[in-house]
């Protein structure tokens, strides 16, 4: 198994709403990344998970919240969002953290109503 | 701090020209890893080439070449015999080596190849 695999692939949202993304691998990785890309944008790091611990967060608002249950799952619970976090939600991992390659799964695509 | 550049923004050929992408980085680090990826319409980014700093061998890899001149700071890849499938966003990016959080994204190039 070869692929880092995120659901769902598409969500709408309203803003008062509760969800979460999944994202799961079961390549070994000990290292998954969550990355936010707006439309015609690059890809932008919110967290890294090293090891299953937050090893940083890049002053992402508290309305994002992420949870590494275990070395193959990352999630990220949204609560309160705006439309302006409405984006494409990438996950990625990689062997270890100082392992260079990502493998990225094909992302959520969220909307925010 | 680490920046990339990639200054086309969109590029359109036909099916069968070779298409070269742009890419200038810069960092005050002498140890780094620069990459390509590809993000077709599906919008996964899919891994295509990393080097490291310690390398500037060019590598071909079928219809795909990358030249890595560190004197120009530049990490171009250029599609030969381009083909409609290869219609796509390509990123190029840079992480500094030991500093697995820091990827650096440049803004991305836009390729149509029109049949």
């Amino acid at each position: 198994d070869t692929e880092v695999t995120q659901t769902p692939k598409h969500l709408v949202m309203g803003m008062t709403n509760k969800k979460s993304l999944k994202c799961e691998q079961h390549m070994g990785h000990r290292a998954m990344y969550w990355y936010k890309q707006k439309a015609k944008k690059p890809p932008e790091l919110m967290f890294v998970y090293s090891y299953e611990k937050l090893s940083i967060n890049e002053s992402v608002p508290s309305r994002f919240s992420p949870e590494c249950p275990n070395s193959s799952l990352l999630n990220l619970h949204l609560h309160a969002l705006q439309p302006e976090d409405s984006a494409l939600y990438l996950c990625a991992s990689s062997q270890d953290p100082e392992n260079y390659g990502y493998t990225f799964g094909s992302g959520t695509r969220l909307t925010v109503v | 701090a680490q920046k990339v550049t990639q200054a086309q923004t969109e590029i359109s050929v036909v099916e069968k020209e070779d298409v070269t992408l742009d890419c200038v980085y810069e960092t005050r680090d002498t140890t780094y890893y620069l990459f390509w990826y590809k993000q077709p319409p599906s919008g996964e980014l899919v891994f295509l080439i990393r080097r490291n700093s310690f390398d500037e061998q060019n590598e071909i890899s079928g219809r795909y070449s990358w030249n890595f001149q560190k004197s120009t700071s530049s990490f171009n890849f250029t599609i030969t015999a381009s083909q409609v499938v290869d219609s796509a966003v390509y990123f190029c990016a840079l992480r500094i080596m030991y500093n697995n959080n820091d990827m650096r994204f440049g803004a991305g190039t836009r390729l149509t190849v029109k049949p």
